[in-house]
């Protein structure tokens, strides 16, 4: 089974701050990534699908890249309501996997 | 206004069944692949099953293999997951998930979640 890494598992930032969170797949899943929000309390939300492509309504500062096994979720501006932890999944194959998650704080 | 809306969690025995069911609405439910997606007290996301659009695709974690079905009534707009000889371990709140995209392929992300339901398996 292809295994998902995330890093780092928790993250404290100001706001204004650039923040990066990074996924890494044990084999190669081409772009078969997407990145989720889960506020705490909350339902996960959709961020990135395709590992670049925003979902719509989703704000500007959230961008994705990556291909293959390393993907980037960056959010170029951080803003309060962004407190939450974040998931990368990935969805080429069975077993659907999920990262164990990023808490992302303000400082 | 697109939605799910999960059903049947409650406290339930080890060893016991439950089904689970979500009721969407403002979409046709015929079109998308479904998943059921878990997420254990203060622990992160877990995949439970997929379902491809007309029901002859069905995918499971190894963690319910053999225990939990997956299945789905598009004329009732409905999707379920009978959960049998449950576990500890099984309890969460379990979430339904649309997969985007019209291809109705399981293999998608997925971007309208319902509220969930939480199961809670003790004695």
């Amino acid at each position: 089974d292809i295994q998902m890494t995330q890093s780092p598992s928790s993250l404290s930032a100001s706001v204004g701050d650039r923040v990066t969170i990074t996924c890494r797949a044990s084999q190669g899943i081409s772009n078969y990534l997407a990145w989720f929000q889960q506020k705490p309390g909350k339902v996960p939300k959709l961020l990135i699908y395709a590992a670049s492509t925003l979902q719509s309504g989703v704000p500007f500062r959230f961008s994705g890249s990556g291909s293959g096994t390393d993907f980037t979720l960056t959010i170029s501006s951080l803003q309060p309501e962004d407190v939450a932890t974040y998931y990368c999944q990935k969805y080429n194959s069975v077993p659907i996997t999920f990262g164990q998650g990023t808490r992302l704080e303000i400082k | 206004q697109v939605q799910l809306v999960e059903s049947g969690g409650g406290v339930v025995q080890p060893g016991r069944s439950r089904r689970l069911s979500c009721a969407v609405s403002g979409f046709t439910l015929s079109s998308y692949a479904m998943h059921w997606v878990r997420q254990a007290p203060g622990k992160g996301l877990e995949w439970v099953a997929v379902i491809s659009y007309d029901g002859n695709d069905k995918y499971y974690a190894d963690s319910v293999k053999g225990r939990f079905t997956i299945s789905r009534d598009n004329y009732k707009n409905t999707l379920y997951l009978e959960m049998n000889s449950l576990r500890t371990e099984d309890t969460a709140v379990y979430y339904c998930a649309r997969v985007r995209g019209l291809s109705g392929s399981p293999f998608g992300a997925s971007d309208i979640w319902g509220q969930g339901t939480k199961v809670t398996v003790s004695s």
